[in-house]
């Protein structure tokens, strides 16, 4: 199956800084999510971006299909962005494989 | 406003005390599936429906069952819980497949002592 890689796993910023997380995947897709799970466990949408560049407020996401990979940017961090963040990809294939998640990179936002 | 609404949200239990976790879609969605997240493992798919009637084991299928009645709900079943199963558990749904953005629930978070 698909393997889904974010780097880095961890990550500690003090708040106002700037960040940028990577996911890697290892075969064509068309759907790539990016989600971030909250310190109560809860997993929040934040892009729906299967190819080009979107942007939310200090949130923007782009991804090179061409090249299997997608990036997260949160600028200016505040301490409420700490928690998980998965990158999660789906592919047409011969099974209905849903979602594939990478390991999440885990951001700390420190005041 | 879309949703998914998962029940319950938490639950302690005990070995082999039968428990449904229900999950419900407010947005037409054929597709359905349930997760499961644990430390160090991410996330695991379980079962997945494609639409009424119709549905297929994930990746960590045992010890699991679900059933696709109506379109709207797709409940996780847990004949006999073992501890094993302790984890928190995710239903999703999505328009299609693969191609369409998928929602998921708030999350289950169950222990089985």
């Amino acid at each position: 199956g698909i393997q889904v890689e974010q780097s880095p796993p961890d990550l500690i910023l003090q708040e106002g800084a700037n960040s940028t997380l990577r996911c890697n995947f290892s075969d064509s897709v068309n759907n790539l999510q990016w989600f971030h799970q909250n310190p109560w466990g809860q997993l929040i949408n934040l892009f729906y971006i299967p190819s080009g560049t979107k942007q939310n407020g200090r949130l923007s996401a782009t991804t090179v299909a061409t090249e299997r990979y997608s990036l997260l940017y949160i600028s200016s961090s505040q301490t409420t962005d700490s928690g998980v963040y998965f990158c999660a990809v789906g592919v047409v294939g011969g099974g209905a494989d849903g979602l594939t998640f990478g390991k999440g990179t885990h951001l700390i936002i420190q005041p | 406003e879309a949703q998914v609404t998962q029940n319950p949200r938490y639950l302690i239990t005990v070995t082999g005390k039968k428990l449904t976790v229900t999950c419900s879609q407010n947005m037409n969605h054929e597709y359905m599936s349930w997760y499961r997240q644990d430390p160090g493992l991410g996330l695991r798919q379980i079962y997945y429906s494609m639409n009424v009637e119709v549905t297929d084991k994930g990746d960590v299928p045992e010890g699991y069952k679900v059933s696709r009645k109506e379109k709207r709900n797709f409940p996780l079943i847990l004949e006999s819980p073992s501890p094993n199963q302790t984890s928190l558990y995710f239903c999703a749904s999505s328009l299609a497949i693969t191609g369409g953005i998928a929602f998921f629930g708030q999350g289950t978070r169950l222990t089985v002592v």
